[in-house]
């Protein structure tokens, strides 16, 4: 079947403007994570969400990250005024329910000029 | 604090030449220890998940075991497509359900 799919697969923008990540979790999965992966570093947790409940937004590093999750399924990631240290490769992941394995889309590598 | 560390950071190893990766953890609760495959500009891969204390998985040349404290993830007669950069992590209900992760094993087969 069809796995986790995320776009675009590269982002290359400007300082300051805003930026959206898509993410298509597998279908019937409840839970889905974002992630931040800078070169050569592990994975930073950003967002999860599970189910119908209120998102854990504990990992996001400022205010200007916000994602949503439209109708349990796809959800979007959006950075307001990048910044060039958000050049990094953003995975989403997504499970079927805790404590189940999550597998992990493409990413998307976002380069800010 | 929970913590999730893997060692060794880099291993380079002969083909055929059998070794372990180590994931050791200190977490309140453990729901679950995964261990994932990436290879360079993809997502992670998942290998297996572990529940508790005395099991084990095993998938062709790997076999992941663990115990209260820590996981390994034994890897025998490895072949050069072996080579990837390996993650454990861990999911507690003490840090709400997420998923924590080490930073990774770097392992690199020598044909």
């Amino acid at each position: 079947g069809a796995g986790v799919s995320q776009s675009p697969s590269n982002k290359v923008t400007e300082k300051g403007k805003d930026v959206e990540l898509r993410c298509d979790p597998i279908s019937g999965h409840t839970a889905l994570y974002w992630y931040r992966q800078s070169l050569g570093q592990g994975l930073e947790f950003l967002i999860y969400f599970q189910g119908n409940s209120a998102p854990d937004k504990s990992g996001l590093p400022s205010d200007r990250f916000s994602a949503e999750r439209t109708g349990g399924s796809v959800s979007t990631l959006t950075i307001q005024r990048t910044q060039q240290e958000d050049s990094a490769v953003y995975l989403c992941a997504s499970s079927p329910s805790i404590p189940y394995e999550q597998y992990f889309g493409p990413g998307t590598r976002l380069t800010v000029t | 604090e929970d913590q999730v560390t893997q060692s060794p950071e880099a291993l380079r190893l002969q083909e055929g030449e059998s070794s372990s990766l180590n994931c050791s953890y200190t977490v309140s609760g453990l729901r679950g220890l995964f261990w994932y495959r990436q290879d360079p500009g993809k997502g992670p891969e998942f290998l297996f998940t572990l529940y508790s204390a005395g099991e084990e998985k095993e998938k062709e040349r790997l076999k992941a075991t663990l115990t209260k404290k820590e996981s390994f993830l034994h890897i025998t007669a490895p072949k050069p497509e072996d080579s990837a950069t390996y993650l454990c992590a861990v999911q507690t209900p003490s840090y709400g359900d997420k998923i924590i992760f080490g930073k990774g094993t770097r392992l690199h087969i020598l044909p």
